[in-house]
């Protein structure tokens, strides 16, 4: 069974400047879930999908971040403008469901902002 | 009240020794607890998970031990080996937030061959 894909794996960029990560969860599953883990720190949660609408964003800056799950499979995070303390590894996770249910994670996108 | 705490941030255990994780949190509404483990450069991935209606939940080395009233859990490693270096993270989560994560801090534990 293949695992959650993410791409890119690393991204540098200057502060100011927009960048989009991908995220193809494993087939099936429901429920899509966008972290921040910045270094040294546990993953916060930004924002939960199931299928393609929004379960909970509360924690994600929607004055420069943006996430989207069309067709409820594939998912994109976005952030325009980028500052200096989103420097920060972006992990994406799915679930078959919402619920006390395993959580498989992707590798993470390890962006720079300078 | 969404915290969770965890103690050591870091653990160096030699081989074949026990490691202990703790966590805490405030928030009785929690009724899920999963630890992760991480490894460099890849994501969080499950190692075992325990619900309150329980004090104690064993898969092969790894084991939680669960304090209800304390509000308090722990990740207990037996006859821990150099494979196991890696992180681990408790989490948290409850129904009526639809089961999202709240993460500890992380602890980063290193084997001694």
């Amino acid at each position: 069974e293949a695992g959650v894909a993410q791409s890119p794996r690393y991204k540098i960029i200057e502060k100011r400047q927009s960048v989009a990560f991908w995220c193809n969860p494993i087939s099936g599953h429901a429920t899509l879930y966008w972290y921040q883990q910045i270094l040294g720190q546990g993953p916060k949660l930004l924002i939960q999908f199931q299928n393609n609408g929004v379960v909970d964003d509360s924690q994600l800056p929607k004055d420069r971040f943006s996430a989207e799950r069309l067709k409820g499979v594939d998912s994109t995070l976005k952030i325009q403008p980028a500052k200096l303390e989103d420097s920060a590894v972006y992990l994406c996770a799915s679930s078959v469901a919402g619920g006390p249910y395993e959580q498989f994670f992707g590798p993470g996108t390890r962006l720079t902002v300078l | 009240q969404q915290q969770v705490k965890q103690s050591p941030q870091s653990l160096i255990v030699q081989k074949g020794g026990i490691s202990i994780i703790n966590c805490a949190y405030e928030n009785t509404a929690f009724d899920y607890f999963p630890w992760y483990q991480q490894f460099p450069g890849k994501g969080p991935a499950l190692l075992i998970a325990i619900r309150p209606d329980v004090s104690e939940k064993k898969e092969g080395r790894f084991t939680i031990s669960f304090n209800k009233s304390a509000k308090q859990f722990s990740l207990h490693i037996m006859d821990s080996q150099p494979g196991d270096s890696a992180t681990y993270f408790c989490a948290a989560s409850r129904m009526d937030s639809s089961y999202k994560l709240i993460f500890g801090s992380g602890t980063r534990l290193l084997v001694r061959p």
